[in-house]
């Protein structure tokens, strides 16, 4: 079956736009991850959806930065004001369940955005 | 706080070698999974292996086997016999039972030489 495929593969964007990047997860996976791949920081974990609730945000690093998840499917992270720091691989991953034994993440592409 | 340091930053061997990565992790959780995922040029992330934290044996599943020990903290894979497409950055991580996210190492780079 299909993967978890992102939208768009690449962003460039200038400072001060906001940008909103898609995430399409594995039919019927309800866990849905999104994090970003910087050279700097890693690979860091965002915020995690189990359907449509984002039970664990703590890893948004600002209030510039918002997910939200229709459907128990797509999912959108949205950044406001884009900053230069902001430019990273943002990657999505979905899993079958949150917990026990489905609990392996699958990822997509990823997003690369960068900021002018 | 989860923590997962590979120490490696950067490993180069010559094809048919074997190739051992390791991993340290620090959790206070009494229960967790550890992964093992490449990253190879193209850039996506995919999935190898996963461990219970109440299972430790050892396994092996092609050229690919690890060595999950929790008195040490540790969590190392081996590549036997390496191949030039094995040439990708391996990330150990750690994830509590529920939930949950991924707390990733810094990866370890990985070439492979003709």
């Amino acid at each position: 079956g299909a993967g978890v495929s992102q939208s768009p593969s690449n962003k460039v964007t200038e400072k001060g736009k906001d940008v909103e990047l898609r995430c399409d997860p594995i039919s019927g996976h309800t866990a849905l991850y999104w994090y970003r791949q910087s050279l700097g920081q890693g690979l860091e974990f965002l915020i995690y959806f189990q359907g449509n609730s984002a039970p664990d945000k703590s890893g948004l690093p600002s209030d510039r930065f918002s997910a939200e998840r229709t459907g128990g499917s797509v999912s959108t992270l949205t950044i406001q004001r884009t900053q230069q720091e902001d430019s990273a691989v943002y990657l999505c991953a979905s899993s079958r369940s949150g917990s026990g034994v489905y609990n392996e993440q699958f990822f997509g592409p990823g997003t690369r955005l960068t900021v002018l | 706080a989860q923590k997962v340091t590979q120490a490696q930053t950067e490993i180069s061997v010559v094809e048919k070698e074997d190739v051992t990565l390791d991993c340290v992790y620090e959790t206070r959780d009494t229960t967790y999974y550890l992964f093992w995922y490449k990253q190879p040029p193209s850039g996506e992330l995919v999935f190898l292996i996963r461990r219970n934290s109440f299972d430790e044996q050892n396994e092996i599943s092609g050229r690919y086997s690890w060595n999950f020990q929790k008195s040490t903290s540790s969590f190392n894979f081996t590549i036997t016999a390496s191949q030039v497409v094995d040439s990708a950055v391996y990330f150990c991580a750690h994830s509590k039972a529920a939930g949950n996210k991924l707390t990733f190492g810094g990866g370890t780079r990985v070439l492979v030489k003709p």
